[in-house]
């Protein structure tokens, strides 16, 4: 399966502990997206990432979370000094760069709860 | 500010019935929209994508259409099967914002055998 794949599928942390999540993109595609979802509403985008220069990033994405994809493959989503209401679906998603390759495909993503 | 808004939270058809899923955007520079299927505990599937140049994209039993003059989309499945019952979300985006996709808070769409 050549998907996108999500690490891990669900996570159960205390408030003030720090988290951190992996993003597998399909292997040929050169964007990575964050996006967070909440219950009864649509994904949200959070950031993303063009090989492995972050472009552009959300006004959601307050300082505490960082997002790395350092050799333009993987990604790595870090929250510090986790809150309850951080917690959410977290999902990634990644597409090509060439006209005609701009649909983005998502991972199952993770689950996030914070206690 | 909600740019993409799909009004009805959930929607119940009868098995081989057509199911029209309705969504409203509000930015004019909108020029790429996509539809998402999403089961519980999943991320969202691609299901079909219409450009702005285009006013009707078909692939099997989805539909898409777009009407540009009223800011709408929709999305017609013909025909529905049980399989099918899930939350379904449109998306859109917009090239000079980037390639962020802005979402509907969706539809829970649910087909009845």
């Amino acid at each position: 399966d050549t998907g996108v794949s999500q690490d891990p599928r669900h996570k159960i942390t205390k408030r003030g502990q720090n988290v951190t999540f992996r993003c597998d993109p399909i292997s040929e595609h050169n964007r990575l997206y964050w996006y967070r979802q909440t219950l009864g509403q649509g994904p949200e985008f959070l950031t993303y990432f063009q090989n492995e220069a972050q472009l552009e990033k959300s006004r959601l994405l307050s300082d505490r979370f960082s997002a790395e994809r350092p050799k333009g493959s993987f990604s790595t989503l870090e929250i510090q000094r986790t809150e309850q209401g951080d917690s959410a679906m977290y999902l990634c998603a990644s597409s090509g760069l060439a006209l005609y390759q701009e649909t983005q495909y998502f991972g199952p993503g993770t689950r996030l709860l914070v206690l | 500010d909600q740019q993409v808004k799909q009004n009805s939270p959930s929607l119940s058809v009868q098995e081989g019935r057509i199911s029209i899923l309705n969504c409203d955007y509000t930015n004019s520079m909108f020029d790429y929209f996509l539809w998402y299927k999403k089961y519980p505990a999943e991320g969202p599937t691609f299901l079909i994508s219409i450009s702005s140049i285009k006013d009707k994209n078909e692939d099997g039993r989805f539909t898409v259409f777009l009407n540009k003059s009223a800011k709408h989309l929709s999305l017609h499945i013909v025909p529905s099967q049980p399989g099918d019952s899930a939350v379904y979300f449109c998306a859109a985006r917009a090239e000079t914002s980037g390639s962020r996709l802005t979402f509907g808070e969706g539809t829970q769409l649910t087909v009845n055998p």
